[in-house]
């Protein structure tokens, strides 16, 4: 069974800095893809970043971009230039490309980030 | 991106009744929607994944005469909590995926209360 580990469950950031959010996962898959995700108070869920374990080079998306280690299964999100929209719960997520767990996202505990002004 | 809508957006309702959540997804067809349950700055607990016309495959420790879920289009998913008890109160939230299952779209969730 695959396993996601996130361990800072509160972290904060000022305004405009840049902050990086831990996640470790465990498998022994090798076709798989990762996630974060983001949910702000009002509890909608949104994908910030997907990484396929295929893919050698991190994803990006503006601001948000990955370090993924995939030796040391290692999944960290880093956030540059924080704003005050970006205070959330965010959750790491793993995906098993294949049999009869097709589909199925296990979650990391998550990390609580507050960005302050 | 897709969208996936839940209804109602939250409820409440007295011990001993049963309450039914539908998953709806708008804009594209849900080959499989799952259902997730998640308690207060906790994670988000899988209950069931459900494939339209088959039977539900629920996750261990879930009741599956508790929780009935019914994925009876491609586009609508329900869940129906039965003798709710205080101790079901919490937001549930569903998702759906359609041919590429490594894309899941969320629904806005609903929140149960049970007095």
């Amino acid at each position: 069974a695959q396993t996601v580990t996130q361990s800072q469950p509160e972290m904060s950031v000022q305004e405009a800095e840049t902050v990086t959010l831990s996640c470790t996962y465990d498998t022994s898959e090798s076709n798989y893809y990762l996630f974060w995700y983001k949910q702000p108070p009002s509890r909608q869920m949104i994908l910030v970043i997907r990484q396929e374990a295929y893919k050698q080079q991190n994803a990006t998306e503006n601001r948000f971009s990955v370090n993924f280690q995939k030796a040391a299964k290692s999944f960290s999100l880093k956030i540059s230039d924080s704003q005050l929209g970006d205070t959330a719960m965010y959750f790491c997520a793993f995906l098993f490309g294949g049999g009869t767990s097709y589909g199925k996202l296990t979650f990391g505990q998550g990390t609580i980030l507050t960005v302050h002004p | 991106g897709a969208v996936v809508s839940q209804h109602p957006s939250w409820v409440i309702c007295k011990s001993g009744t049963s309450v039914k959540i539908e998953c709806r997804s708008l804009d594209f067809q849900a080959t499989t929607m799952f259902w997730y349950r998640q308690f207060p700055k906790q994670s988000l607990m899988l209950m069931a994944t459900s494939n339209e016309g088959s039977k539900a495959t629920y996750e261990q420790g879930v009741e599956k005469d508790k929780f009935l879920i019914n994925h009876a289009s491609l586009t609508l998913s329900t869940l129906t909590v039965t003798s709710a008890h205080p101790e079901d109160s919490s937001f549930y939230i569903c998702s759906a995926s359609g041919d590429r299952g490594y894309e899941q779209y969320f629904g806005p969730g609903t929140r149960l209360t049970v007095t």
